[in-house]
Parts: C-alpha cells; structure tokens; sequence
C-alpha cells in the first residue's frame, strides 16, 4: 500500500518562530489532507489540499504531485498550534479510505 | 449541527468483555470510518462503510465488527476484549471518498485490563 512519512518527528518552537513540516508519499494521489490534534486529542482538519497551495490565517500549505510531497507552513507560531500534525493520503482513483502518516509532535513555548 | 458524535468517551473493561461504541454524525455523509490511534502513533483504520448495508475491513479488522443498518449510524463491536485493543478510537465520516474532507469524532479512550 501507500506509505507516508512525515518529518520531522518532533518540533519545539519559541513562540512567533516559523516552521515547515514535510509530507512525502510513495504513490500518486488523489485526496491529500493535514490535520491537527489538539493535546485533548481533538482532530481537526486543516486543509484538503491534493495539489496547488492554499492559506488559512497563519498556516498554509502546498502539495507538489509530481514530486510526491506536501508542506505545511507555521508562520508567527503561538502556544495554540501546539500538538500532532498528520498528513493523510488517498491513492486514486478514489475508492480507498485516508492512509495517515505518524504525524509531527509540535510544542510551542511562550 | 453535532457533526460525528461517539460514546462513551472512556470506558474500562476486563478482559473477555465485550462492548459496542456508538457513532453517529448528522452530516448526511456517505461514508464513515473507524480508526484507533495508540500512544504516539498515527491512525489506523479498523473498518469503514461507503453506504448503509456496505462495509469493507481496513487495516486492522481482527477482533471488532461493524454494522451499518442506516446512513447516521456506524457502531463499532469488540468482542472478546484484549490488552491489544487498549487504545483511542476515532469515529469519522465524510461526503464522499477521493475529494472528500474528512471530520472526525472526539476519540472513545478505551482501556482493557
């Protein structure tokens, strides 16, 4: 099946610092979607993002199929955007469900 | 709207036991899946269903069962409880697959002892 990984692993950040978080997968895809887990476990989506760039306030992000790899960008970071990123992908052509990578502890300290 | 809702939002059991978590989303979502999420891990889907009548095993299926007799409703049945199953689970729906955006419920933590 598809395989995705994210990088890095793990994050700290002082706060109002910028960051970039990595998505590779192995496959083409059809559906590619970041989500964020909020430290009470919460999981909220991001961005439906399968390619070309979108912006949301202070994160955006990026997805370049043909390269096989998406970025999230963090900008002016705050102790909120704390918690676990993943990336999920869907191979075409569109009958099989989201395979989530292990996704980026991010801490941000004030 | 409630979005996905499932319950309970902790439960223990014993060894053996058996129980069912509920989900249900008030989306009109065709499809609907099951994940579970171990400590610091990613997701793993367990099972989904792309209708009512219509489900399909994911990645890790052995020792739980579903069910899916309405659009709402995706119950997720353990049978048999092990330590194995100690874990979050994530109930998530979404429109459709392939462009589809994924809305997930606020995780059922289970623990087996």
């Amino acid at each position: 099946g598809i395989q995705v990984e994210q990088s890095p692993p793990d994050l700290i950040l002082q706060e109002g610092a910028n960051s970039t978080l990595r998505c590779n997968f192995s496959d083409s895809v059809n559906n590619l979607q970041w989500f964020h887990q909020n430290p009470w476990g919460q999981l909220i989506n991001l961005f439906y993002i399968p390619s070309g760039t979108k912006q949301n306030g202070r994160l955006s992000a990026t997805t370049v199929a043909t390269e096989r790899y998406s970025l999230l960008y963090i900008s002016s970071s705050q102790t909120t955007d704390s918690g676990v990123y993943f990336c999920a992908v869907e191979r075409g052509p569109g009958n099989t469900p989201l395979v989530f990578g292990k996704g980026t502890r991010l801490s941000v300290i004030a | 709207n409630a979005g996905v809702t499932q319950t309970p939002k902790f439960r223990i059991l014993k060894i053996g036991q058996s129980m069912t978590l509920q989900c249900t989303q008030d989306m009109n979502h065709n499809y609907m899946y099951w994940y579970r999420q171990d400590p610091g891990m990613g997701l793993k889907l367990i099972y989904y269903s792309v209708g009512a009548g219509i489900t399909d095993k994911g990645e890790v299926p052995n020792g739980y069962n579903v069910s899916r007799s309405t659009t709402e409703d995706f119950p997720l049945r353990l049978e048999l409880a092990a330590p194995s199953q100690t874990s979050v689970y994530f109930c998530a729906s979404s429109r459709r697959q392939g462009t589809g955006e994924l809305f997930f419920g606020e995780g059922s933590r289970l623990t087996v002892l």
